[in-house]
């Protein structure tokens, strides 16, 4: 089966770091994707991972393990705008759909 | 450059009757992906369509559901004889497949809230 696995809800301080988890069991595997979706609003892209290690992007950073089906998200120097649902997918083959986690949902407190 | 644009972005339909959603891509782009989102559930894929061409609708339910991706204008997602059930938020996703590529970012839509009274 395909199952992606994330928390449901985290809270954070404005100014600290946050790593959001994310894991995965899929019947194939063609990259991880990172999306950010504030409440009534579409998703917007935030970063893809297909190679081990750590791509890091501003104040995001993502980071994969293909052998631990293992995911996370890293969020620093949090602001108020950050808080949002973030949203764990999966590509699982070649015809381009993709998986989706239930999303994270955080809140950043002053 | 325009983004992915979907309309109506509200509908409210009574149960029995027809809903039409509408996706244009962004331009350029050729593969169009039909989500669904239950409220506190993650997207849901539905389908996945090429110009004139159904290529994945292994997440459409066999009932009532269409889809299409005409060679002119706009994909049209199709519930027929909705139900409360029904009620959503539909996502239209856009992508630029580059042959040989994994890689496929997809571009969302701001969503078609669906409510079936």
């Amino acid at each position: 089966g395909q199952n992606i696995d994330q928390p449901t809800e985290m809270t954070a301080t404005e100014g600290a770091i946050v790593q959001i988890n994310c894991t995965y069991q899929t019947s194939g595997f063609n990259g991880l994707f990172w999306y950010q979706q504030h409440a009534g609003e579409a998703p917007t892209f935030l970063s893809y991972n297909v190679l081990d290690g750590l791509e890091e992007k501003g104040r995001f950073s993502s980071f994969l393990s293909r052998s631990k089906g293992y995911s996370y998200l890293l969020l620093k120097e949090l602001q108020m705008k950050d808080s949002a649902s973030y949203l764990c997918a999966v590509g699982p083959g070649s015809q381009g759909n993709l998986i989706f986690g239930k999303g994270t949902k955080l809140s950043v407190k002053p | 450059n325009a983004g992915v644009m979907q309309n109506p972005r509200h509908l409210v339909r009574r149960r029995g009757q027809e809903a039409r959603l509408r996706c244009s891509p962004m331009k350029g782009h050729s593969h169009v992906y039909w989500y669904r989102q239950l409220p506190e559930e993650g997207l849901k894929f539905m389908v996945y369509l090429q110009k004139e061409n159904i290529i994945d609708e292994s997440g459409m339910p066999k009932e009532r559901f269409s889809a299409e991706f005409p060679k002119e204008g706009p994909s049209i997602l199709r519930i027929q004889q909705v139900v409360r059930g029904d009620s959503a938020a539909y996502f239209c996703a856009s992508s630029l497949r580059l042959a040989g590529s994994s890689y496929n970012e997809q571009f969302f839509g701001p969503g078609t809230r669906l409510t079936v009274l």
